[in-house]
């Protein structure tokens, strides 16, 4: 079955630690999505990237990197610049075509800064 | 003013209720609308676009209000399954399709 997989679904980091989240989709889907929840906050969007090896930032792109070196892959780096990275992340895609706004999302990764 | 506002809930109804959300969104010029289900530490999915002409879906109805710029999302006949937290999603296309997600309305149903 097709589907977006994210990993770890949960991790603990240390303060000043790097962290990478994985996410890969096999959708075939062109465009992939990051984004950030917290409690009683709507879906914020940190990176996005439409075309492979091409991304931009999103409204909260500060203390975060991506990179697209393949359309299956999209992964996210928490990086020790991220002041408050306690958070539930998402990773979405979606189809070329789609009404954006008709997004499929990863199951999550909680992320818990210790 | 935040640009998509929902209230928060939460909602406590009995099964076979009919139970309507609100949603509404400040820029006049956003273009498409979607509602999404999250249920509790999993990840939203689309539950329903929402067309000008409202649509329905099963139980679900979906209706859009541009003069005074608000979705609204009516389940009847609601069921247990139903408690989920639903989010309200609009598109900006003026600003290239930025999506703005309202923070929630969560529903519980009860027995």
């Amino acid at each position: 079955d097709g589907g977006i997989t994210q990993s770890p679904k949960y991790l603990f980091r240390k303060e000043g630690q790097n962290v990478t989240l994985s996410c890969e989709q096999n959708l075939n889907h062109d465009a992939m999505y990051w984004y950030r929840q917290d409690p009683g906050q709507g879906l914020r969007l940190i990176y996005y990237s439409q075309i492979v090896n091409d991304f931009q930032k999103g409204d909260i792109a500060e203390g975060y990197s991506v990179s697209r070196e393949k359309k299956e892959s999209f992964p996210l780096t928490v990086t020790s610049a991220q002041k408050n990275p306690t958070a539930f992340y998402l990773c979405a895609s979606t189809r070329q075509g789609a009404p954006t706004g008709e997004l499929f999302f990863g199951e999550g990764s909680r992320l818990t800064v210790l | 003013r935040k640009e998509v506002e929902q209230d928060p809930g939460p909602f406590n109804v009995p099964e076979g209720a009919t139970v309507a959300f609100n949603c509404t969104y400040s820029n006049s010029a956003s273009q498409s609308f979607f509602w999404y289900r999250q249920d509790c530490r999993k990840e939203p999915k689309l539950l329903m676009s929402v067309y000008s002409s409202g649509n329905e879906d099963g139980r679900f109805t979906a209706q859009l209000n541009r003069a005074s710029q608000y979705i609204s999302l009516l389940i009847r006949d609601s069921k247990l399954s139903d408690s989920a937290t639903y989010l309200c999603v609009v598109n900006l296309e003026n600003q290239g399709g930025k999506l703005i997600f309202g923070q929630g309305t969560e529903l519980s149903v009860k027995p």
